[in-house]
C-alpha cells in the first residue's frame, strides 16, 4: 500500500546550524508534498509545500527539494532558531479525487541555544 | 472565521461507552478528514469525506463510524470504546491541496 517513510525520528542541532529531514514515498502517482509543523499541544500547520513539476522551493529559511525519480523529498531549515523546535511531518498526496494525505511518522527537532 | 473547530477538547470514557466527536468548518470546504495521532506513528487517516452525504474509509477505520449530513460538519463516532482508541483526534478540511486542522480532541479510554 501507500507509504511515506521519514527520517530521522529525532534531530538535535545547535542554534544557527542547518537541519535536514528526509522522506521517501512509495506511490509514484503522488504529485503534492506538504510539510507540516506541530508545536507541543498544538495543531499541525502547513509551512511549505511542493508539487511534482518543481524540483525546489524556498521560503526564507525553509526550503524543500524533490527528486521524483528516486521518490525522495527533503525539508531544509537554515540558521535554525529555538522557535523552530517542534515536530515536523511530511506527507504525500495525489491532487485529484480525494486529496488524501499519507503522512510520515514525524521528526522531533530540537534547536539547542 | 473560526476555521476548523472540534468538540469536545478532552474526554474520558470507560471501555464500552459510546461518544461522538464533532468537527465544524466555516470555509465552505468540500473535503473533510478524521485522523488519529499516536506517539511515534504520525497522523493516520480514519475516515474522510469528499462532499456532503459522502464518506469513505481511510487507513484505520475499524471501530469508528462517520457521517456528513451537512457540508460544514463531519462527525466521528465510537460505538463501543476500547483502550486502543486512546489517542488525540484531529479533524481537517480542504478545498484542494492544503489541509487545515482543528485543535484536536484528547480522548482517554479506561
Amino acid at each position: 500500500g501507500e507509504n511515506v517513510e521519514q527520517h530521522p525520528s529525532t534531530l538535535s542541532v545547535q542554534e544557527g546550524d542547518s537541519a535536514v529531514i528526509k522522506c521517501t514515498y512509495s506511490d509514484s502517482a503522488s504529485n503534492y508534498f506538504p510539510w507540516y509543523k506541530q508545536e507541543l499541544g498544538k495543531r499541525p500547520q502547513l509551512i511549505i509545500d511542493i508539487r511534482s513539476n518543481v524540483g525546489e522551493k524556498k521560503d526564507q529559511r525553509i526550503a524543500v527539494t524533490l527528486n521524483k525519480t528516486a521518490k525522495h523529498f527533503s525539508l531544509h531549515i537554515t540558521e535554525t532558531q529555538p522557535e523552530d523546535s517542534a515536530v515536523y511531518f511530511c506527507a504525500a498526496s495525489i491532487t485529484s479525487g480525494t486529496y488524501k494525505y499519507i503522512f510520515g511518522t514525524g521528526t522531533r527537532l530540537k534547536v539547542l541555544a | 472565521n473560526a476555521g476548523v473547530t472540534q468538540t469536545p477538547k478532552f474526554r474520558v470514557l470507560k471501555t464500552g461507552q459510546s461518544m461522538t466527536l464533532l468537527c465544524a468548518q466555516d470555509m465552505n470546504h468540500e473535503y473533510m478528514y478524521w485522523y488519529r495521532q499516536d506517539p511515534g506513528m504520525g497522523l493516520r487517516l480514519i475516515h474522510y469525506s469528499v462532499g456532503e452525504g459522502t464518506t469513505a474509509k481511510g487507513e484505520v477505520p475499524d471501530g469508528y463510524n462517520v457521517s456528513r449530513l451537512k457540508k460544514q460538519n463531519f462527525l466521528l463516532g465510537l460505538e463501543s470504546a476500547a483502550p486502543s482508541q486512546t489517542s488525540v483526534y484531529f479533524c481537517a478540511s480542504s478545498l484542494y491541496n492544503e489541509q487545515f486542522f482543528g485543535p484536536g480532541t484528547r480522548l482517554t479510554v479506561l
